[in-house]
């Protein structure tokens, strides 16, 4: 079965600094791989997606995600960090078997002034 | 292009009452899919329509059903309300590929009482 797995519940990180939230992933055959970010009471924006192609995959707001193959891991990057950036972040992973997506158990990014 | 819309955005039940959830996806997708989200159990899904037939279910019991119309409109019923019942209740609208990404809905916040 696909899963993900975030292994961080929570990353702070001052404004104007680089921030990662991990995500490592586990499948059978080729992943396709999202990051959702979710703000309070809100549903789930997409952000990016690997599915083939590059390692650096560019998406929303500055962020982008590496996909390391070997490590089985795809962690979410952006260069400098906003205090707006502040939310509930979720890997996915798409399950091919069931048509659905799995989700990781989120990780909550908080950014200080 | 309009988004995701979910009605309504919030409900209050009393158990042993039955509830009924709107999802109308981005126009031209076929796919809608339906997510529970609760603090415990994260992200969770419950299944999966397209063209009016249901493709797949998550592992939830009986008193969770759906449809999907027509135009793609989909409905989420959940009988027999249960205080466990009380969650965010996402739906995810995506054109049929799999490697395309999911559009959520902003979710309906259901509390059973």
């Amino acid at each position: 079965a696909q899963s993900v797995a975030q292994p961080e519940d929570q990353v702070n990180v001052a404004e104007g600094n680089p921030l990662t939230v991990k995500c490592t992933y586990s499948v059978s055959g080729n992943p396709y791989l999202f990051w959702y970010v979710q703000y309070p009471n809100r549903g789930l924006q997409f952000l990016l997606k690997y599915i083939t192609g590059d390692n650096l995959v560019k998406g929303s707001y500055g962020f982008e995600a590496e996909f390391n193959k070997s490590q089985t891991s795809f962690h979410l990057k952006k260069p400098s960090a906003l205090v707006s950036d502040s939310a509930l972040y979720f890997c996915a992973v798409r399950d091919l078997s069931f048509q659905k997506l799995v989700f990781g158990t989120g990780t909550r990014l908080l950014v200080s002034p | 292009k309009a988004g995701v819309t979910q009605t309504p955005r919030y409900l209050i039940k009393t158990r042993g009452q039955q509830v009924t959830l709107s999802c109308s996806p981005i126009s031209g997708h076929r796919s809608v899919s339906w997510y529970q989200q609760t603090p415990g159990q994260g992200l969770q899904f419950l299944f999966e329509y397209f063209s009016e037939t249901q493709r797949n279910k998550g592992n939830f019991p009986g008193r969770f059903s759906g449809r999907q119309f027509s135009n793609s409109r989909s409905e989420m019923n959940v009988s027999t309300l249960e205080l466990g019942d009380s969650a965010l209740y996402l739906c995810a609208s995506s054109l049929f590929s799999m490697n395309t990404e999911a559009f959520f809905g902003q979710g309906t916040r259901l509390t059973v009482v």
